[in-house]
């Protein structure tokens, strides 16, 4: 068990750039988050996945966001057209079915100039 | 909708003493919750969680957590604090007929003097 991984750990891009942003989830976890962080807040809930299919998506997910989860594996989080008010601290947990606690990746800080 | 409120922005504790996190929930329903612990460019760490059961959940490191459905908090203790303990804790709630998703309160940092 290696835990869940994230990369790129630190992201800058310019205004209007796209990202891509990958997860890599604890083997056999079935569900998989999405959330951001900004400072002096708790992360908040973007979206999620169990195994492959996407189930809910939070009003903070603009049309500019998009995530993926090909085959149940990994997942990825694409953000196009960035504006400043997208830096953050994005993160990626995963779980065993709903009720289980979630387990955090170290996050991708985004920064976009 | 469910919500978190952690009231304190920052507790402050000498070292050997005992420390409280204070956290109040709201749902529609029955709670699911959870407390995290956030470390200088770490990720969330699990500490504990309350599903079902006994009021007084044991976790990680020698935190524990008492459950109070009247008062709707979920209160995080510990007997004797740490320096070590020193960081950012998070308290979140799911509802368990409802959302599936977590809902974490802004966060509490602990300082843990020597």
């Amino acid at each position: 068990d290696t835990g869940v991984s994230q990369n790129p750990r630190h992201k800058i891009t310019k205004r209007g750039q796209n990202v891509t942003f990958r997860c890599d989830p604890i083997s056999e976890h079935n569900r998989l988050y999405w959330y951001r962080q900004t400072l002096g807040q708790g992360p908040e809930f973007l979206t999620y996945f169990q195994n492959e299919a996407q189930l809910e998506k939070s009003r903070l997910l603009s049309d500019r966001f998009s995530a993926e989860r090909p085959k149940g594996s990994f997942s990825t989080l694409e953000i196009q057209r960035t504006e400043q008010g997208d830096s953050a601290m994005y993160l990626c947990a995963s779980s065993v079915g709903a009720v289980n606690e979630q387990y955090f990746g170290p996050g991708t800080r985004l920064t976009v100039t | 909708a469910q919500s978190v409120a952690q009231p304190e922005d920052q507790v402050n504790v000498a070292e050997g003493n005992p420390l409280t996190v204070k956290c109040t929930y709201s749902v529609s329903g029955n709670p699911y919750l959870f407390w995290y612990v956030q470390y200088p460019n770490r990720g969330l760490q699990f500490l504990l969680k309350y599903i079902t059961g006994d009021n007084l959940v044991k976790g990680s490191y020698g935190f524990e957590a008492e459950f109070n459905k009247s008062q709707t908090s979920f209160h995080l203790k510990k007997p004797s604090a740490l320096v070590s303990d020193s960081a950012l804790y998070f308290c979140a709630v799911r509802d368990i007929a409802g959302y599936s998703t977590l809902t974490f309160g802004k966060g509490t940092m602990l300082l843990v003097s020597p």
